[in-house]
């Protein structure tokens, strides 16, 4: 079943600073992972991805962390720009169930 | 090129109407995906297509009906809908069919519907 969660449904930074958006997982055959960044009237857009096999990847901008001992999910993006604000959502594959389950999100406020 | 279309952007139809939602990608990919998304809740998964067969239908009720014709197209015919049904309604698809390690899913921008 849905195992994804959010730890803060809206997070507000300065232009500028750095963004940390969390989520945690509670089945362990998740194996993979996808950060999305879902604009106000749009289609969730595909940011960063990660297999269980590694624990950190590496985008413009932004980094997601896997900690697989925690069941702990990450996505930092560096010097946050009002063109971020947007609600991501994390989604995990769960190969016994065959399909991704979504976060319920965290909306992002980028303060100019 | 990661593009998917889909049409109508905005649909509003009174419960007793049929009509249908269109998805058309040109990736090649080989897996097709209709999602529901209320407002301010994430995407739930409703069909997914394989090879352009039906490979998970999560319960969805009948007034739902999906269809594949081809490899690059992916409706949804609405039928006796309920307000309730109201909602974003978005397609993805990805390379891999369905299945195995999975693959990334890649969205179209939805269609709003609004059912009376």
């Amino acid at each position: 079943g849905e195992s994804v969660g959010l730890h803060l449904p809206t997070l507000s930074v300065q232009e500028g600073d750095n963004s940390i958006i969390n989520c945690a997982y509670s089945n362990s055959a998740s194996d993979y992972f996808i950060w999305y960044k879902q604009e106000s009237g749009k289609g969730p857009q595909f940011i960063i991805d990660i297999r269980s096999n590694m624990d950190k990847r590496q985008g413009q901008r932004v980094t997601v962390l896997l900690n697989k001992t925690v069941k702990h999910l990450s996505l930092q993006i560096a010097a946050t720009q009002p063109g971020d604000s947007a609600v991501y959502f994390c989604a995990d594959f769960q190969y016994n169930f065959n399909k991704f389950y979504f976060g319920s999100g965290t909306k992002l406020n980028v303060k100019p | 090129d990661t593009e998917v279309t889909q049409t109508p952007k905005h649909l509003v139809m009174g419960m007793t109407n049929k009509k249908s939602l269109k998805c058309e990608q040109h990736m090649g990919h080989r897996a097709m995906y209709w999602y529901k998304q209320k407002a301010k809740k994430p995407p739930e998964l409703m069909f997914v297509y394989s090879y352009e067969k039906l490979s998970i239908n999560e319960s969805v009720p009948s007034r739902f009906s999906p269809e594949c014709p081809n490899s690059s197209l992916l409706n949804l015919h609405l039928h006796a809908l309920q307000p309730e049904d109201s909602a974003l309604y978005l397609c993805a698809s990805s390379q891999r069919p369905a299945g195995g390690q999975g693959d990334t899913q890649y969205f179209g921008p939805g269609t709003r519907l609004t059912v009376l």
